[in-house]
């Protein structure tokens, strides 16, 4: 399977805290990329770090990759009641231009 | 930005029928779609590419015959579920993207579909 896989699996935190996700995936990529999906809805595009970068930020966001680990991490600082959702990490392989989800992590902030 | 509309947002059908499902990129055109399904609680399976003015390209395990993908213009791929029976009951969803490589993919809102 070219499916990556997510750790931990489920996270529950209180609002303010940092949430962590981790991701590793199996085969070589062009980048790697992270979504965040509301129960029963679409998914919502959240960063795209390339196979050369090692870290980006968006706002609350970091997401860092470590190619030779084959794993990136997700980090959602200050997290919000409205935070709580599953989100995903994704890759696009190298010389393909399909995504290859992992399989998620749910996360709820609580008030 | 770029946008991805998915239609219908659900379905009841009953078993033996087919559905069409339609996936349109609005503000731009897309050479390339993707289909997925989502059963409950788990991850996005990629099923197919779809690929505008030629055949689909199926992933490992899918029924190209079951799972019929259309892409005969730069905005609109349709997903047809042929002879749907209840083990088709799932949650699918297109996407698309400008430039793959640079940017994320948009998704459409997905399509609920029960088979009864």
């Amino acid at each position: 399977s070219q499916q990556g896989e997510e750790d931990p699996q489920a996270l529950s935190i209180q609002e303010g805290e940092n949430a962590t996700m981790n991701c590793s995936y199996k085969t070589s990529i062009n980048n790697l990329q992270w979504y965040r999906q509301n129960s029963g809805r679409g998914l919502v595009h959240l960063i795209l770090i390339r196979s050369n970068e090692r870290e980006k930020h968006s706002g609350r966001l970091r997401v860092t990759l470590d190619t030779s680990k084959k794993s990136s991490s997700l980090l959602i600082t200050a997290s919000r009641a409205a935070d709580t959702a599953s989100y995903f990490c994704a890759t696009v392989q190298t010389g393909a231009n399909n995504l290859f989800f992992g399989t998620g992590t749910r996360l709820t902030v609580i008030p | 930005g770029a946008v991805v509309s998915q239609h219908p947002s659900w379905v009841i059908c009953k078993s033996g029928t087919s559905v069409k499902i339609e996936c349109r990129s609005l503000d731009f055109q897309a050479t390339t779609m993707f289909w997925y399904r989502q059963f409950p609680k788990q991850s996005l399976m990629l099923m197919a590419t779809s690929n505008e003015g030629s055949k689909a390209t199926y992933e490992q395990g899918v029924e190209k015959d079951k799972f019929l993908i259309n892409h005969a213009s730069l905005t609109l791929s349709t997903l047809t579920v042929t002879s749907a029976h209840p083990e088709d009951s799932s949650f699918y969803i297109c996407s698309a993207s400008l430039t793959p490589i640079n940017y994320g993919y948009t998704f459409g809102s997905g399509t609920r579909l029960t088979v009864v």
